[in-house]
């Protein structure tokens, strides 16, 4: 099992451009989340999903969007970059009750 | 939005000393998790509690789920450079609610 796998692991925009952040976990989890993490401020919940075709909000969704059309599949959306959305974002998957969640090895994202 | 309050923030210690963290919270958790996070990675599920008073250890780390649902611990025995990172608390009441994460307690270890 590769895990929890995201791409890219980096990436550089400019502001006002627009990205997907890919994951993908191959371990059957019903529950996927997105977290990003800015620095000495611990995980915050963007967005996460207890099934496909089902998504919710998290503490921080704001300027982001998400899907959930199959399993394995959960992107993240960012329309319009903005500078405060520097961070760097983690893909997590889990089997339902939220507990034991299994993260990816992140995506640092830059927007200048 | 709810949060864990985890101390201490930052640690300092010699190798081969014992270390000991904790993290509180004004509401009860049902499942109280501990990560660690490598530079550059994500974080890694260390030891997961499941009921009051659990006493659970994995190697050289022991951590704890108190008594009241409203706190935990975690000790790491004996220190060894690759101990470096950062730790972090987690909680789960119940259901779908998604995992509450404290802001971690980055450790450094003096060889």
């Amino acid at each position: 099992n590769a895990g929890v796998t995201q791409t890219p692991k980096f990436r550089i925009l400019k502001i006002g451009q627009s990205m997907t952040l890919q994951c993908t976990q191959d371990m059957n989890h019903n529950y996927m989340y997105w977290y990003r993490q800015d620095p000495g401020m611990g995980l915050k919940l963007i967005y996460y999903s207890v099934g496909a075709g089902i998504t919710d909000k998290g503490e921080v969704p704001n300027g982001y969007n998400v899907s959930r059309s199959t399993t394995e599949d959960f992107p993240l959306r960012l329309e319009l970059a903005a500078p405060s959305q520097t961070s760097v974002y983690f893909c997590a998957s889990s089997y339902p009750g939220a507990n034991e969640q299994y993260f990816g090895p992140g995506t640092r994202l830059t927007v200048t | 939005g709810q949060q864990l309050n985890q101390s201490p923030q930052s640690m300092f210690i010699q190798e081969g000393e014992d270390v000991s963290m904790n993290c509180t919270s004004s509401s009860i958790f049902n499942t109280w998790l501990w990560y660690k996070q490598d530079p550059g990675e994500g974080p890694v599920l260390l030891i997961a509690l499941y009921k009051a008073g659990e006493l659970t250890s994995n190697g050289r780390l022991t951590a704890q789920f108190g008594i009241t649902r409203k706190d935990s611990f975690l000790n790491i025995s004996a220190s060894i450079p690759s101990d470096v990172g950062i730790y972090f608390c987690a909680g789960h009441k119940s259901g779908n609610t998604p995992l509450v994460f404290g802001k971690g307690t980055r450790l450094s270890v003096i060889a």
